[in-house]
């Protein structure tokens, strides 16, 4: 079955530290989309890319970095974790032409320390 | 201001009770509105879409009124696995999603 995963589930890391999630989805969506959930605040969008070679920022994209070298993975980088960056994450993607249904992975909940 | 606003909640009903909650957005550009669904420490999923005329998808009824601009989701018949945060979820003209912070409904026997 089509899927779309994350990894890490769960991630510690220090402040400074370089950090990456990936994403990962067997559906070959166009676009796919990176998130940050707080409490709050809901989903905030980070990054976004509408194919290979295309990534976009989101209302949030400070201090974060993405690259869309093939259509299954967008992984996310954060430069220099800071504890404000401590939150859940989530990776979706949809098609163009059902673009109102995004598919989400299960998350990584990350803790800068 | 942010683009979806919602009420948190939490809406606490009895079992069989009809609950009832809004949102409004801030862009009269949005073309599209959505009802997400989002379990506890779960990934959100999409419960239903909303339409001017008003749509049903079983218990569920959503309305969107432009002229004020919000949008509404009304529970009928609340069953405990309706226990969630919806979150309300506009659309512009690309393929981005706006997303409210939610509104909590927990659903007791």
């Amino acid at each position: 079955d089509a899927e779309i995963t994350q990894s890490p589930r769960h991630k510690i890391t220090e402040t400074g530290r370089q950090v990456t999630l990936a994403c990962h989805q067997t559906w070959n969506h166009n676009n796919m989309f990176w998130y940050r959930q707080d409490l709050g605040h809901g989903l905030r969008l980070i990054h976004y890319s509408y194919g290979v070679h295309d990534t976009n920022k989101g209302e949030v994209s400070d201090g974060y970095s993405v690259s869309r070298s093939n259509t299954e993975d967008l992984p996310l980088t954060l430069e220099s974790a800071a504890s404000s960056q401590t939150s859940v994450y989530f990776c979706a993607s949809s098609t163009n032409r059902l673009a109102w249904e995004q598919f989400f992975g299960p998350g990584t909940r990350l803790t800068v320390l | 201001r942010k683009e979806v606003e919602q009420d948190p909640g939490p809406f606490n009903v009895p079992e069989g009770a009809t609950v009832a909650f809004n949102c409004t957005y801030s862009n009269s550009a949005s073309q599209s509105f959505f009802w997400y669904r989002q379990d506890c420490r779960k990934e959100p999923k999409l419960l239903m879409s909303v339409y001017s005329s008003g749509n049903e998808d079983g218990r569920f009824t959503a309305q969107l009124n432009r002229a004020s601009q919000y949008i509404s989701l009304l529970i009928r018949d609340s069953k405990l696995s309706d226990s969630a945060t919806y979150l309300c979820v506009s659309r512009s003209n690309d393929y981005k999603l706006s997303f409210g912070a939610g509104t909590t409904v927990t659903v007791r026997a």
